[in-house]
């Protein structure tokens, strides 16, 4: 099974600053990484998909880069709905697909 | 406008059953990847099971030879049927669409997702 490692737990930050979250495989995944955003009570809500690619109506501050075994998404200027968990989930190996463990980016 | 809706989540006794439904709109379940995946309270993402456009189902090894991924096909509801449920079952239950094929990976990366249902598996 593929792991992935999101670093850091919590990030710390004020709107108007840059976030940086990071997701690391156990092994290739090659561009088959996502990313989602999740709210209290609210279910995952799709970002980045195919390492890179935004996804349907997410603003441009969203970004993601990577392949292999290292991805990062990064938020150019944190907007206060920004504040939330992230997770980051590869769909490279079969069967199982595998989430990491998650980033709650809160407010400074 | 496409959208999932789950029901059916219960408080139900460790070793019981339970059937979860979702309801999908504004695209045909037949013809896409189907997905449950599932969150314990405070916890992370867990993936549990896929039905593929052609029937095929794949599952978990969490929940293989207990779970059954099923789809009725003329109302548009895909079901779950949890068999011999245990208390680390506890989860909120999503049903969610999984991409196309891409580079001969399919269902790889889920949009949209239904709001979800708990599931509390709990004497």
């Amino acid at each position: 099974e593929i792991v992935l490692t999101q670093s850091p737990a919590t990030l710390s930050l004020s709107p108007g600053e840059r976030a940086t979250l990071s997701c690391r495989a156990s092994q290739s995944v090659g561009i088959y990484l996502a990313w989602y955003q999740q709210k209290p009570g609210q279910a995952p809500k799709l970002l980045i998909y195919d390492a890179s690619n935004r996804a349907t109506g997410i603003p441009a501050r969203f970004s993601g880069s990577g392949s292999g075994t290292d991805f990062t998404l990064t938020i150019s200027s944190l907007e206060p709905e920004d504040f939330a968990l992230y997770y980051c989930q590869q769909r490279s190996n079969w069967p199982a697909l595998t989430f990491g463990g998650g980033t709650k980016v809160e407010i400074k | 406008e496409v959208q999932l809706v789950e029901s059916g989540g219960v408080l139900v006794q460790p070793g019981g059953s339970l059937r979860l439904s979702c309801a999908a709109s504004g695209f045909n379940v037949t013809r896409n990847y189907m997905n449950w995946v599932r969150q314990a309270p405070g916890k992370g993402l867990e993936w549990v099971s896929v039905i593929y456009p052609g029937g095929s189902t794949y599952y978990a090894d969490s929940v293989k030879g207990r779970f059954t991924f099923s789809r009725h096909n003329s109302k548009n509801i895909l079901y779950l049927q949890m068999n011999s449920l245990r208390t680390e079952d506890t989860a909120v239950y999503y049903c969610t669409r999984g991409s196309g094929c891409s580079g001969g990976l399919c269902s790889r990366f889920f949009d949209p997702w239904g709001q979800g249902t708990l599931v509390t598996v709990s004497s």
